[in-house]
């Protein structure tokens, strides 16, 4: 099974800073990796998908890079409303779409 | 516009089996690439993948979930259904539908609200 880590576990960033997290696979999945984002309560909502392609919807300081084993995930200019969890999620191996466990994005 | 939404009880208890019904609308399971997955997290954890069905009926188990798993469809009525047999306290969590659909990725990029099942006697 293809194993995905994400770091941190956890950052505290203040509104207006860069942040990036970071994806691993355990082994290469060419670009198969999509970024979700999830606040409390609510269900995850897409943002990148195939490891770089915004959706629709999503602002554009979101963005995201990298193929074969490490991603990132960017936030140019962190808004009030971006502090979530955020989950990657490979669908390279299937049958099993593997999440990461989670970065959570703190206010500082 | 594009809906899903989970429906099932809220609380089974262990051993049980549990039936979950993702009601959908806004697309069609009758549509090429198009698909209906099953997501669950435990409170406090991270997201875990359980099934998957297209519309073409293949269907894709979690290797580890898929002796308790099955996932049917039935498009005239835009619904999916998970049935999850053996039920145990760990499989606390509340349970997600979700579109899936491929585009240089396959992805979830529509999310019902999610249901939470607690497991107790």
């Amino acid at each position: 099974d293809i194993q995905m880590t994400q770091s941190p576990s956890s950052l505290s960033a203040s509104v207006g800073d860069r942040v990036s997290i970071t994806c691993r696979a355990s082994q290469s999945i060419s670009s198969y990796l999509n970024w979700y984002q999830q606040k409390p309560g609510k269900a995850p909502k897409l943002l990148i998908y195939a490891a770089s392609s915004l959706q629709s919807g999503v602002p554009s300081r979101f963005s995201g890079s990298g193929s074969g084993t490490d991603f990132t995930l960017t936030i140019s200019s962190l808004q009030p409303e971006d502090f979530a969890t955020y989950y990657c999620q490979q669908s390279y191996s299937t049958p099993l779409y593997t999440f990461g466990q989670g970065t959570r994005l703190e206010i500082k | 516009q594009i809906t899903l939404k989970e429906s099932g009880p809220t609380l089974v208890k262990p051993t049980q089996t549990l039936t979950l019904t993702c009601s959908f609308s806004g697309f069609s399971l009758n549509t090429s690439g198009v698909g209906v997955g099953w997501i669950r997290q435990p409170p406090g954890k991270a997201l875990e993948w359980l099934a998957l069905i297209y519309w073409d009926d293949d269907k894709r188990y979690s290797p580890s979930l898929k002796t308790n798993l099955t996932i049917t469809k039935d498009t005239s009525k835009n619904q999916v259904v998970l049935t999850m047999t053996n039920m145990d306290p760990v499989d606390t969590a509340t349970y997600y539908c979700a579109r899936a659909t491929y585009s240089g990725s396959e992805y979830f990029d529509y999310w019902g609200q999610g249901t939470l099942v607690t497991v107790s006697s």
